[in-house]
C-alpha cells in the first residue's frame, strides 16, 4: 500500500522569507498524482499545486514550486515570499494514476508565519 | 454552483445517538468521496462513490457506519450508536475520474461536518 511521510510536525518562517515543506512517499507504481492541499484554521482544504509523475520538469504555481524526485519519492513544497495568508495546514498526497484511485494524505505539516 | 456543500457544519450528539451527515458535490462531479479527520491528523479515506456505485470501503468504516448516494447526486453518512471516538471532522469531496482527462486536478473539499460525541 501507498503511504505519504511529512516528517515536519511544525515549521515556521518569517514574513517574506522562504520555507520548505518535506515529504517523502512510498510506492511501486509508476504512473501517479503528487498534491499539496493547504488548511487554513477553520476554512476548507483547497488545492495548492500538483505533479504528475510522468513529469520531469517541476509544477510551479505563483509563489509555489516542488521539487519533485522520482527516484527518491521525494515531493518537497517550496514557498517563495511568505505571506502571512500562507499559515495553515500543508498535507502532501498520493494518488494512483494506474488505479484511480483515492488520494492518500500525509499527516500534515503546521506552518507559522511570523510577522 | 457554487462547490462542494456539507450540512450541517457542526455537530453535537450523546453518545448512543444516530447521526447523519450530507454532502451535495459539484454538480459535473461524478466521484464522491468521504474523509475522516481528526485533530492534527491528515485526512483518512473512508468510503468513495462512483455515481451512486460505492466502490470502496475502508476498514475503518465500521458497521455502525453507512454511506448512500442515491442516483448519483447527494451522499448521505450515517453513524449509528455513536462513540466518543467518532468525534472528528468529516469532509466530503468531488472529483471527476482521472482516466481520460488531459488535467487531472484532484478533489474538490467542502467545509466538513464536525461532530463531537459527548
Amino acid at each position: 500500500a501507498q503511504t505519504v511521510t511529512q516528517s515536519q510536525p511544525e515549521m515556521s518562517v518569517q514574513e517574506a522569507e522562504t520555507v520548505t515543506l518535506s515529504c517523502t512517499y512510498d510506492t511501486s507504481e509508476s504512473d501517479y498524482y503528487l498534491f499539496w492541499y493547504k488548511q487554513p484554521p477553520s476554512r476548507q482544504m483547497i488545492l495548492v499545486i500538483r505533479q504528475e509523475a510522468y513529469k520531469q520538469q517541476n509544477a510551479t504555481e505563483n509563489r509555489f514550486s516542488v521539487n519533485f524526485q522520482k527516484a527518491a519519492k521525494s515531493f518537497s513544497l517550496k514557498i517563495s515570499d511568505s505571506q502571512l495568508g500562507d499559515a495553515a495546514m500543508y498535507f502532501c498526497a498520493y494518488r494512483s494514476e494506474e488505479w484511480d484511485d483515492k488520494i492518500i494524505f500525509g499527516k500534515g505539516t503546521r506552518l507559522h508565519i511570523l510577522p | 454552483d457554487t462547490g462542494v456543500s456539507q450540512d450541517p457544519r457542526h455537530k453535537i450528539t450523546k453518545r448512543g445517538q444516530n447521526v447523519t451527515f450530507r454532502c451535495d458535490p459539484i454538480s459535473e462531479h461524478n466521484r464522491l468521496y468521504w474523509y475522516r479527520q481528526t485533530l492534527g491528523q491528515g485526512p483518512e479515506f473512508l468510503t468513495y462513490f462512483q455515481n451512486e456505485a460505492q466502490l470502496e470501503k475502508s476498514r475503518l468504516l465500521s458497521d455502525r457506519f453507512s454511506a448512500e448516494r442515491p442516483k448519483g447526486s447527494f451522499s448521505t453518512l450515517e453513524i449509528q450508536r455513536t462513540e466518543q471516538g467518532d468525534s472528528a471532522m468529516y469532509l466530503c469531496a468531488s472529483s471527476l475520474p482521472s482516466t481520460g482527462i488531459p488535467l487531472y486536478y484532484g478533489y474538490t473539499f467542502g467545509s466538513g461536518t464536525r461532530l463531537t460525541v459527548v
